[in-house]
C-alpha cells in the first residue's frame, strides 16, 4: 500500500540556519504530496502541496519539489525562525481504487533556538 | 476564519469506561474525517463521511469504536469500552467535498488518556 517515510527527528537548529527535512514515498499512480505543520497544542495545518511531478509548493518561506524520479518531496527553508518550531508531517493522497485518504509520515520535530 | 471545532480538548478515562468525542466541521463542508494520532506517529484515518454516509471505515476497530453523523453536519466518535492502547490524539477534519483538490482542515484534537 501507499506509504511515506520521513527523516527522523528531533532536529535542532539555530535561528537563521538552513532546514531540510527529507521525505520519500511509495505509491502507485500519481499521488498528490503535502507538508503539514503541527504547532504545540494545535491541530494540523496545511503548509504546502504539489499535485504533479516537478511542481514546487511554497509557503511562508518553505519549499518542496515533487520529484517523481526519486519519489521524494523534501522540505526546505533557507533561514528558520524560532516561530518555525513545530512538528512537520509529510503526507500523500493516492489516486488508486478511489481511495483518496491522506497517508502521513511519522513526523519530524523541529526546534529552533535563538 | 471558520474552524473545525472539537470537544473536549482533553479527556482522562479509566479502562473499560465509555468515552465520546464531538466534532463540528466548517459550515458547508460535506466531507468529515476522524483520525487517530498515537504519540510520535502521524495521523491515521479511522473513518470518513460524505454527508451522513460512511465512505471509508476500513481502519475503524468496529468491536469498540463507532462513529455517526446523523444529520450530515456534526459528528460523534465513541469508544466503548476504552482500552489502554486507545490513548492518543483524536483529530477531526473536514473538506468542502470529497476530492483531491479540496484541502482538509483539521480541528485542534481531543487528547485521550486511558488509565
Amino acid at each position: 500500500g501507499d506509504s511515506v517515510t520521513q527523516m527522523e527527528g528531533p532536529v535542532t537548529l539555530s535561528e537563521e540556519a538552513f532546514l531540510t527535512i527529507n521525505c520519500t514515498y511509495t505509491a502507485t499512480g500519481y499521488p498528490s504530496l503535502f507538508w503539514y505543520v503541527q504547532y504545540p497544542g494545535e491541530g494540523l495545518q496545511l503548509l504546502l502541496k504539489a499535485t504533479k511531478a516537478d511542481d514546487k509548493g511554497s509557503n511562508k518561506g518553505f519549499e518542496a519539489t515533487y520529484r517523481k524520479e526519486t519519489t521524494s518531496f523534501h522540505l526546505e527553508k533557507g533561514s528558520v525562525q524560532v516561530s518555525d518550531s513545530a512538528v512537520y508531517f509529510c503526507a500523500l493522497r493516492g489516486t488508486q481504487g478511489g481511495s483518496e485518504k491522506l497517508v502521513f509520515g511519522k513526523g519530524t520535530k523541529l526546534t529552533v533556538n535563538p | 476564519e471558520a474552524e473545525v471545532a472539537q470537544s473536549p480538548r482533553y479527556k482522562i478515562t479509566e479502562k473499560s469506561q465509555a468515552v465520546a468525542f464531538w466534532c463540528d466541521p466548517i459550515s458547508g463542508h460535506a466531507t468529515l474525517y476522524w483520525y487517530r494520532q498515537i504519540l510520535g506517529q502521524g495521523p491515521e484515518l479511522l473513518v470518513q463521511f460524505q454527508d451522513e454516509s460512511v465512505v471509508d471505515d476500513s481502519q475503524l476497530p468496529k468491536d469498540r469504536f463507532s462513529a455517526e453523523r446523523l444529520k450530515g453536519v456534526d459528528s460523534t466518535l465513541k469508544i466503548q469500552p476504552a482500552e489502554l492502547g486507545d490513548s492518543a490524539m483524536y483529530l477531526c477534519a473536514s473538506s468542502f467535498v470529497w476530492g483531491p483538490v479540496y484541502e482538509q482542515y483539521f480541528g485542534p484534537g481531543t487528547r485521550l488518556t486511558v488509565t
